[in-house]
């Protein structure tokens, strides 16, 4: 059974920079074909994918955000790690960690995260 | 980026209705797309994989079709519990895109 669990800062500065971890269990990010990235979620607004990084390492990113997010992995500690730059309110929303597999997709529980002085 | 054009935003049914919920892409998404059940304060739950592929464990009440750039998710014989909030998600093309969400009130 896949699990997705993210931890993380709920309430950041603005200007500051977000650290979010992802640990799974049930699958490897060394197997071909898996990545993990990172959806999230503001208030009232649809579902928007951020980054994924595949079991080679080949990583992807939401153009409007390329030059404000990282992400890495940890295959040994089955972790993902995502940074996100310069938090700005607008940044405001449940980030989620996914799993990703050909076409299975699935997410986790969600943590809050508010960017609020 | 694709966008997913999700109809209708809210629809009421009765338990036993046949209900469907569309997904138009912005471009061709081939059978890349996936459909979701959320319930408030709860993980979403993996209903349909690669546009018609039923999930399993997933109630065969729901099933999915379509390719290209038009989907639709239909649920059989509603039941109570299906009341949720459906979204569609495309992953043909990164950024991979989400629909806006229909949300389903069971009278």
């Amino acid at each position: 059974q896949i699990t997705l669990k993210e931890s993380g800062p709920t309430l950041v500065k603005p200007t500051q920079t977000l650290t979010l971890t992802c640990t799974f269990s049930g699958f490897s990010l060394s197997t071909s074909g898996v990545g993990v990235g990172w959806i999230r979620q503001p208030p009232g607004k649809a579902l928007e994918w951020l980054a994924l990084i595949y079991w080679d390492d080949d990583k992807r990113y939401r153009p409007s955000l390329r030059t404000r997010l990282a992400i890495t992995k940890d295959t040994s500690k089955n972790q993902v790690v995502l940074t996100m730059t310069n938090m700005d309110p607008v940044d405001t929303g449940t980030y989620y960690c996914a799993h990703k597999r050909f076409g299975e997709v699935n997410w986790g529980q969600g943590t809050l995260v508010t960017v609020s002085s | 980026e694709t966008t997913l054009t999700q109809s209708p935003a809210f629809m009421s049914a009765t338990p036993g209705d046949k209900v469907n919920i569309s997904c138009k892409a912005s471009r061709d998404t081939d059978d890349d797309m996936n459909w979701y059940q959320q319930k408030p304060g709860e993980a979403a739950i993996f209903i349909i994989r690669e546009a018609s592929t039923l999930v399993p464990g997933i109630p065969p009440r729901f099933s999915g079709s379509g390719y290209g750039t038009e989907f639709t998710l239909t649920i059989n014989n509603i039941q109570s519990e299906d009341a949720a909030y459906y979204f569609c998600l495309q992953h043909d093309k990164f950024p991979y895109t989400f629909g806006q969400g229909t949300k389903l009130e069971i009278k």
